[in-house]
């Protein structure tokens, strides 16, 4: 079946270290999405990918690093850099063309101890 | 930057009750969706409906989309307790990206 796997499910990370998150996807779409989601603030765009190799910041890229090296991967680091980085993270893909959904993966929570 | 206010923030019903969501958007789109999220999980598209089209129907689903009024509506029928979830509209424009609003929390008691 086709889908996007995000892993993994919980992530804790002390604080002044590097954590990457893993999205990978089987659905042979072109864009790819990285979401942060904290209660009460709906989704905020971090980075996207529209094409292999090419990716662009969202509205709050800061703290954060992508990399598109294969369509099927958008990992997601969280850097020292974040000073807030516990939220909920969520990545989706979706065909190229206005008129197409988002496929999300299940997300993956972070949390700073 | 949220292009979609939800509203209500939060709406409790009956089963067997029908539910309505409503989402304002701000700049002009090519198309508007919405989305489910049932806690601690991803988001699943529910529906599309483009810039010019009035009213869509899925299953119990009913969109409508005004975009003189910039606005946005999401009826669920005969609700069930399995309709508990959050529910967000998101917006296209013709830079292509999603943009979401803060969702409706709706919560269906048997």
């Amino acid at each position: 079946d086709g889908g996007i796997t995000q892993s993994p499910k919980y992530l804790f990370r002390k604080e002044g270290q590097n954590v990457t998150l893993s999205c990978e996807q089987n659905l042979n779409h072109d864009a790819m999405y990285w979401y942060r989601q904290d209660p009460g603030q709906g989704l905020r765009l971090i980075y996207y990918s529209q094409i292999v190799n090419d990716f662009q910041k969202g509205d709050i890229a800061e703290g954060y690093s992508v990399s598109r090296e294969k369509k099927e991967s958008f990992p997601l680091t969280v850097t020292s850099a974040q000073k807030n980085p516990t939220a909920f993270y969520l990545c989706a893909s979706s065909a190229t063309g206005g008129d197409n959904g988002y496929t999300f993966g299940s997300g993956t929570r972070l949390t700073v101890v | 930057s949220q292009q979609g206010e939800e509203d209500p923030q939060a709406l409790s019903i009956q089963e067997g009750e029908n539910a309505t969501m409503n989402c304002s958007y701000k700049t002009s789109i090519n198309n508007l969706q919405w989305y489910r999220q049932n806690s601690g999980r991803g988001l699943v598209h529910l529906i599309l409906i483009r810039s010019n089209e009035r009213e869509k129907h899925s299953g119990r689903l009913r969109v409508t989309l005004d975009t003189s009024k910039k606005s946005s509506s999401l009826l669920i029928t005969a609700s069930r307790a399995a309709d508990t979830a959050s529910y967000f509209c998101a917006t296209r424009n013709q830079g292509g990206k999603l943009i979401f609003g803060q969702g409706t929390e709706l919560s269906v008691k048997p």
